[in-house]
Formats: structure tokens, C-alpha cells, sequence
């Protein structure tokens, strides 16, 4: 079965750091472009990350440019997620997803988001 | 670019109910547009793709659409199921390769 896992989520104080991960078990991730996507507690779904296959392309939405940055360690088959400057409104749980159509070297945005994991919490607040 | 969606729906089980999204620019054409389904509590799954694609295992009772006239993406869904009540999101993507989701659909099942 394919699983995604994220972890790293936790409490964090406004202005600080924090660090994401998604492994995958049942899928070798390095043939998919991946994405990370937020929901904020009570609110939708919010596309923050995505990345290539192969981890030289990556796209952010606005709200996060400049303070999040996504990549991937393929021997490992795990994404991460970097983020600083956190700010209140980033509190949310966040979910990594995985790209259906198979892209080595490439990334195809308008491949549907097959798997997701179960998510987990970050908390900005002081 | 923005996906427009009905905050909330409902409709009696066995009915058809029909969830909109409408984009703000660009021709819904453009670019695919995928329709996930969240069940409270759950995480986000797939119901339609490539605008009108069903994945293996979802029943025949969803379908996809768009209408260029009025540049939206729909929804439906036919046969109302008490579980079939959850937050249904469309989703497409820009010029940027960036991915944007609609604010999501409530649909309750009465």
C-alpha cells in the first residue's frame, strides 16, 4: 500500500523555524513531482509548495515566498518542508501529497494529487 | 487567478445535487481542473480529474464538467448517499505551475 507520513510538526513561537517531513513507504517518490498543502483549522485548502521529480524545480504560492522552501532527498525518499519567519496565519495542518502521473525530470501541475498523507499540526503562537 | 465555490450545498439522498466553480480569469479550459472530497476528520481524496475523469473505485454517481460560457467547472453528483456529506474543493493550476484551490463546498445530505 502507498502511505505518505508527515512529521515535524509542532508549536513554534511567531519569527521562528520549523522543519517538515514526508517519507513514503510502498512508492519510490523520486518518479513524482510532490506538493505540500495547508489547511488552516476550520478553513480550505491552501496549495503551499510543489517540486519536480527530480528536485530542480520548485514553485511556492505567494503567501509563503521568500519563507518556505521545499525540497526533496530522493536516496532517502522523503520532502521536506523549511519554514521561517512563521507567522500566526501559517498555523494549519499540513499535508504532503504526491503527484499521479509519473514525471522523472519534469513537473506536471495539472497531475491530480493521488496520495495524501494524514497530516500534521503546526501551531504558531507565543 | 481565483476558484469561486458555493460555501455550502444540500440536497435529499437520492437527488442530484451540482457544485460550481468558477474561475476569475483565464479560460476554464486552460488548465485541468481536479475535484477532491474531505470527509471531516479525513484527509482530502479524489473524485474527479482532468476535468471529467473518474479514479478507479469512485462510483459512476460522480461526474465532471466545465462550460467555457461561463467559464466554470462543476460537480455533480447523482443518487445522493448519506456519505457522500463532506467538503468537496475544485483545483487547477496557473501559468506559474502553481496550484490554486476553490474555498470549498459543504454538502449536506438531509
Amino acid at each position: 500500500e502507498v502511505q505518505l507520513l508527515e512529521s515535524g510538526g509542532s508549536l513554534e513561537q511567531p519569527g521562528g523555524s520549523l522543519r517538515l517531513y514526508c517519507s513514503g513507504s510502498g512508492v519510490t517518490l523520486s518518479s513524482y513531482g510532490m506538493s505540500w498543502v495547508r489547511q488552516a483549522p476550520g478553513k480550505g485548502l491552501e496549495w503551499v509548495s510543489g517540486i519536480s521529480a527530480g528536485g530542480d524545480s520548485t514553485y511556492d504560492a505567494d503567501s509563503v515566498k521568500g519563507r518556505f522552501t521545499i525540497s526533496r532527498d530522493n536516496s532517502k525518499n522523503t520532502l521536506y518542508l523549511r519554514m521561517s519567519s512563521l507567522k500566526g496565519e501559517d498555523t494549519a495542518v499540513y499535508y504532503c501529497a504526491k503527484d499521479h502521473h509519473s514525471a522523472p525530470g519534469t513537473y506536471i501541475p495539472g497531475s491530480y494529487l493521488d496520495v495524501w498523507g494524514k497530516g500534521t499540526t503546526v501551531t504558531v503562537s507565543s | 487567478f481565483m476558484l469561486t465555490q458555493p460555501h455550502s450545498v444540500s440536497e435529499s439522498p437520492g437527488k442530484t445535487v451540482t457544485i460550481s466553480c468558477t474561475r476569475s480569469s483565464g479560460g476554464i479550459a486552460s488548465n485541468y481542473v481536479q475535484w477532491y472530497q474531505q470527509r471531516p476528520g479525513s484527509s482530502p481524496t479524489t473524485v474527479i480529474f482532468e476535468d471529467n475523469q473518474r479514479p478507479s473505485g469512485v462510483p459512476g454517481r460522480f461526474s465532471g464538467s466545465i462550460d467555457s460560457s461561463s467559464n466554470s467547472a462543476s460537480l455533480t453528483i447523482s443518487g445522493l448517499r448519506t456519505e457522500d456529506e463532506a467538503d468537496y474543493y475544485c483545483q487547477s493550476y496557473d501559468s506559474s505551475n502553481r496550484r490554486v484551490f476553490g474555498g470549498g463546498t459543504k454538502l449536506t445530505v438531509l
